[in-house]
């Protein structure tokens, strides 16, 4: 049973600061990793990929990807309150296999307050 | 980024009737499609894959005679809620993948299913 793994949250942090959000995965083939944002009663919309080890930086987004720890996180700088939103995690193995589905997390509820 | 189109994005129906909700992939072509449904404060929950010219596989606990998915084209996959029953009430969102080395998931906006 693959698995990805989010703390709930809230995570609260005040406006400007840094939000960390950070997933796990139980899957070793996995080969995708994406983070989502979903505001309420909205569909989620991709905000970073990532694929091989290391960091990857989009603006105020930075994705690290570390396979050895089974470990993806998402930083969000300078955070600002219309970053308020549900982060979704997801991960996708390689084509042809049951891993090929893609797995979410559950999701962790950020809250930047002004 | 590539986008996905999906129709209606809101639907207010009574009991009995169906809903078809579609799903289409504007600026590449999806062989594979996922359908979801989530309920409020919830998380995500695969309902079916589409697969282009085949069945769709789906997910335990999913009924496929009353959850009927058809992908037949590479960019469009429809869904049909059955004799659909207030307990169906739920967001509907599909998603596609760009395909690729780098390949990318991508979500349509969302149907909300209200039935009365």
């Amino acid at each position: 049973q693959k698995e990805v793994e989010q703390n709930s949250g809230p995570l609260s942090v005040p406006e400007g600061a840094i939000a960390s959000l950070n997933c796990t995965y139980s899957d070793r083939g996995s080969q995708s990793f994406f983070w989502y944002r979903q505001y309420s009663g909205k569909s989620p919309e991709l905000i970073m990929s990532i694929y091989s080890n290391g960091d990857k930086e989009d603006g105020r987004f930075t994705a690290q990807l570390n396979k050895a720890s089974q470990y993806v996180s998402l930083l969000i700088r300078d955070s600002q309150p219309s970053d308020s939103a549900t982060y979704l995690c997801a991960v996708r193995g390689t084509p042809g296999g049951g891993s090929y589905i893609p797995t979410f997390g559950r999701g962790t509820s950020l809250i930047v307050h002004p | 980024g590539a986008v996905v189109s999906q129709h209606p994005s809101r639907v207010i129906c009574k009991s009995g009737t169906s809903v078809k909700i579609e799903c289409r992939s504007l600026d590449f072509q999806a062989t594979t499609m996922f359908w979801y449904r989530q309920f409020p404060k919830q998380s995500l929950m695969l309902m079916a894959t589409s697969n282009e010219g085949s069945k769709a596989t789906y997910e335990q606990g999913v009924e496929k005679d009353k959850f009927l998915i058809n992908h037949a084209s590479l960019t469009l996959s429809t869904l049909t809620v059955t004799s659909a029953h207030p307990e169906d009430s739920s967001f509907y969102i599909c998603s596609a993948s760009s395909g690729g080395q780098h390949e990318k998931l991508f979500f349509g906006s969302g149907t909300q299913l209200s039935v009365l």
